[in-house]
């Protein structure tokens, strides 16, 4: 039982450059989001999905893109990395149809940008 | 956009005594999920409140739920070192599926 599997664990950025978070549930969760998570911040919601080709903006998205291509992947690609993206990010998975479902959490993964 | 506060941001506690989260919530819900982390690890659900006047309880921590006031507790009963971590609470919108998060609340425990 995976559950929410996020790699890489870790990750060292420099100013400009882009990447790719990757984030795979075996749930048959139909909604799926990223989060950030920085000091004093708690979590910001990044992007979030409700299905397989349907993403939405959170509160913080710009420097972000999603992609939902199937029901298990929903990978976050930084366009063009900045110092103010360095933080953990979680991707987090839950059933839509049911109210009791709570979110299940991956790892999360630790970037830092120089 | 639904805005959660929690409060305290920190709380030291000796073992043995009781306490008090506080949650509150902006626009009207009645989803709400606590949550707690251990330093460096992921979040780890821990009660589900899905109605007013709801109540859960789990070995020292008890949540409730009061959608009027908008308002949910977390209250730790003779607290022990083990549950020194950082408690999250978050919302969800009646519409809609997003999860908002407070900015949490750091427990340690003191022996």
């Amino acid at each position: 039982n995976a559950g929410v599997t996020q790699t890489p664990k870790f990750q060292v950025l420099k100013t400009g450059q882009s990447m790719t978070l990757q984030c795979a549930q075996d749930m048959n969760h139909e909604y799926m989001s990223w989060y950030r998570q920085d000091p004093g911040m708690g979590l910001r919601l990044i992007h979030y999905s409700v299905g397989a080709g349907i993403t939405d903006q959170g509160e913080v998205p710009n420097g972000y893109n999603v992609s939902r291509s199937t029901t298990e992947d929903f990978p976050l690609r930084l366009l063009s990395a900045a110092p103010s993206q360095t933080s953990v990010y979680f991707c987090a998975s839950s059933y839509s149809g049911g109210r009791w479902s709570p979110l299940h959490f991956g790892n999360g993964t630790r970037l830092t940008v120089t | 956009e639904l805005k959660v506060e929690q409060n305290p941001l920190f709380l030291s506690m000796q073992e043995g005594k009781n306490y008090t989260i506080y949650c509150n919530y902006s626009t009207t819900s009645d989803r709400l999920y606590w949550y707690r982390q251990d330093p460096g690890k992921s979040l780890e659900s821990l009660f589900v409140l899905l109605s007013n006047g709801a109540v859960k309880q789990e070995g020292r921590l008890m949540a409730s739920l009061d959608t009027k006031a908008r308002l949910s507790t977390l209250h730790i009963t003779a607290a022990v070192h083990d549950l020194s971590a950082t408690y999250f609470c978050a919302a969800r919108p009646n519409t809609g599926n997003q999860f908002y998060f407070g900015t949490g609340t750091s427990l340690t425990v003191i022996p």
